[in-house]
């Protein structure tokens, strides 16, 4: 398995916290991911990296910010949660932006915003 | 908005059976085309994966089906396992990221 760690795996939280949830690699990987999966919608993505500072938005970037100050850190943070955060959250990685370049998923992130 | 859709949204298949999901796509442009499978608690895992310079792609029991000229492009398990029951996303990407289907759930049962 990819050397992907996500955490926490579980969190609760309220209306209105700030959350930081936290994706490291070992792989020395360039390029990183968040995604969310919810129920009928499948994986889509929130934000991604394609370096150290270099960061893009994805499908779903409204209310998330994200940081990578390092190679293997990859921060999402909800600046204000709110109850439709509520989700499991990916991390992903790649060793390149070339398409047949696979992903590897963590094993996720379950938020629950109350 | 680059779209995959993906059939059915649930699949229950006897043992031993044949298992066949379906995936379209809109964006010519797409150039890899990813299977991913995921267990319950667990981050989705690349299955299989084709290119469109080619038909069809077999890799043990799993094999994709791509129509380039009707945009489509189908996961064919054979001989389904009850250890094959799992979420299957369908995506497809030209450079990066992927932009994936809404899943499948298939159910093997003995």
């Amino acid at each position: 398995d990819a050397g992907i760690t996500q955490s926490p795996r579980h969190k609760v939280t309220e209306t209105g916290t700030p959350v930081t949830l936290r994706c490291h690699q070992t792989e020395n990987h360039r390029y990183m991911y968040w995604y969310r999966q919810d129920p009928g919608h499948g994986l889509r993505l929130i934000h991604y990296s394609y370096g150290v500072k270099d960061t893009d938005k994805g499908e779903v970037s409204d209310g998330y910010s994200v940081s990578r100050s390092k190679t293997e850190d990859f921060l999402l943070t909800l600046e204000s949660a709110t109850s439709s955060q509520t989700s499991v959250y990916f991390c992903a990685i790649s060793e390149s932006d070339r398409s047949n370049q696979p992903q590897h998923f963590g094993d996720g992130t379950r938020l629950s915003i109350l | 908005q680059q779209q995959v859709k993906q059939s059915p949204q649930s699949l229950i298949v006897q043992k031993g059976g044949i298992s066949i999901i379906n995936c379209a796509y809109e964006n010519t442009a797409f150039d890899y085309f990813p299977w991913y499978q995921q267990f319950p608690g667990k981050g989705p895992a690349l299955l299989i994966a084709i290119r469109p310079d080619v038909s069809e792609k077999k890799e043990g029991r799993f094999t994709i089906s791509f129509n380039k000229s009707a945009k489509q492009f189908s996961l064919h398990i054979m001989d389904s396992q009850p250890g094959d029951s799992a979420t299957y996303f369908c995506a497809a990407a030209w450079g990066t990221p992927l932009v994936f289907g809404k899943g499948t759930r298939l159910s093997v049962i003995a």
